[in-house]
């Protein structure tokens, strides 16, 4: 089974340019998070979808932030304008609807890894 | 609001000890407590949870033991081993209309040889 593709992995940008990362969710699965991983810290939810509806995006700061998740497969992560506090690790995961409330099937991929200079 | 909290950001243990890394927590409605290894480079991968309505779980070298009057949480890994070495994430999620993992700060594993 394929895992969660993400890409770029790796993207510096200067700071007020625009970003954006692709994530590819395991196949058949219905819920799909994006995370924000600042170094020393731990993964924080930015996003959440269930299929293409958005559940939580209360940590998302939408005044730079989008995302979007169009026929409830593929999503885009979008930062625009960056500011330097934005360098970290956007981790995509994902995971089936029927085991998501145990929290032990969460997928995560291998992570964007931005740099804003 | 930092809900989960991991005090020790790194620990060294010799090949073939007990390493012990700890959680506290916050909230006491938490459903689901879990384990994450991480190793440079990579996402996180699940390790072991536990319900919030037990004490104990194990899964081989690996024993999470869950005190809720303390809201405190402890992964046992025995014997350890270098391939062990990875940044371990506690992570705590409540069920509902979200089901949101809320991550700790990690603790650096480094198992010597």
């Amino acid at each position: 089974e394929a895992g969660v593709a993400q890409s770029p992995r790796y993207k510096i940008i200067e700071k007020r340019q625009s970003v954006a990362f692709w994530c590819n969710p395991i196949s058949g699965h219905a819920t799909l998070y994006w995370y924000q991983q600042i170094l020393g810290q731990g993964p924080k939810l930015l996003i959440q979808f269930q299929n293409n509806g958005v559940v939580d995006d209360s940590q998302l700061p939408k005044d730079r932030f989008s995302a979007e998740r169009l026929k409830g497969v593929d999503s885009t992560l979008k930062i625009q304008p960056a500011k330097l506090e934005d360098s970290a690790v956007y981790l995509c995961a994902s995971s089936s609807l029927r085991d998501t409330f145990s929290g032990n099937t969460i997928y995560f991929g291998e992570g964007s890894w931005l740099t804003v200079v | 609001d930092q809900q989960v909290k991991q005090n020790s950001p790194s620990l060294s243990v010799q090949e073939g000890r007990i390493s012990i890394l700890n959680c506290d927590y916050t909230n006491s409605m938490f459903d689901y407590f879990l384990w994450y290894k991480k190793y440079p480079a990579e996402g996180p991968t699940f390790l072991i949870s536990i319900s919030s309505i037990k004490d104990k779980n194990e899964d081989g070298r690996f024993t999470v033991f869950l005190n809720k009057s303390a809201k405190h949480l402890s992964l046992h890994i025995v014997p350890s081993q270098p391939g062990d070495s990875a940044v371990y994430f506690c992570a705590a999620l409540r069920r509902g209309a979200t089901n949101k993992l809320i991550f700790g700060t990690g603790t650096l594993l480094a198992v010597q040889p």
